[in-house]
């Protein structure tokens, strides 16, 4: 079945880096797109980034632009989010979510999320 | 950048209640809006996209309609399990954004 597993979330402090991971199985991870969307404690879902299927077309949201950088490993078909200077208003749960590498496909399948802490 | 709304952004029902949802995009985004559900502690789950088509295994009494800059999403009579957050989402180009969300709680 379908899975997409995050891991290395965490406490930092404020200006710091964290990488996540986004492990996924259960299809031909080569056909899809990955991306990140977070959720601040008690607010609504914001996308954060993508990286394509080719691994080189990648879009991030203004609020991360040159401060977050997202890649993915085929041959261990992992996607990784390395987000640098944080600051307190990065706190979410970050979750990965596959899609069709072309529009207008929806995020079909979801991880469960791993929390990210940014505080001193 | 297009901004979507949603209304209401709380709404408290009964079970067996019909329940209606709006998304509106502030530009035109033909059909390309997808409908998520979200319990608490949960991960977002796909209910419809392509503003209309239901997800394969989502209940039939959850329907999606419009097309534009005008969507809904209504449960035609409300379950116990249907008690969650509902957000809506475009697809059409980047970014992929979502509405801000609609809070379904019980009367």
């Amino acid at each position: 079945q379908v899975q997409l597993v995050e891991s290395g979330g965490g406490v930092v402090q404020p200006g710091k880096s964290l990488t996540l991971s986004c492990a996924a199985s259960g299809f031909t991870f080569t056909n899809y797109g990955i991306h990140w969307v977070r959720q601040a404690p008690g607010k609504g879902l914001e996308w954060v980034a993508v990286v394509w299927s080719d691994g080189s077309t990648k879009y991030y949201a203004d609020s991360v632009q040159g401060r977050f950088t997202v890649s993915r490993d085929d041959s261990k078909n992992t996607i990784y989010l390395e987000m640098d200077s944080l600051r307190v208003e990065d706190t979410a749960v970050y979750y990965c979510a596959r899609r069709v590498t072309s529009a207008p496909h929806p995020f079909d399948y979801w991880g469960q999320g791993t929390l990210v802490t940014v505080s001193s | 950048d297009i901004q979507l709304t949603q209304s209401p952004s709380f709404l408290s029902a009964s079970v067996g209640d019909r329940v209606t949802i709006t998304c509106r995009a502030s530009q035109v985004i033909s059909s390309h809006l997808a409908w998520y559900q979200q319990k608490p502690g949960k991960a977002p789950k796909l209910l419809i996209y392509a503003a209309s088509t239901l997800q394969s295994g989502v209940p039939s009494r959850f329907s999606g309609s419009g097309s534009g800059t005008e969507f809904t999403l209504t449960i035609s009579s409300l379950q116990p399990e249907d008690f969650a957050a509902y957000y809506c989402q475009k697809l059409d180009n980047y970014p992929p954004i979502f509405g801000p969300g609609t809070k379904v709680d019980i009367k």
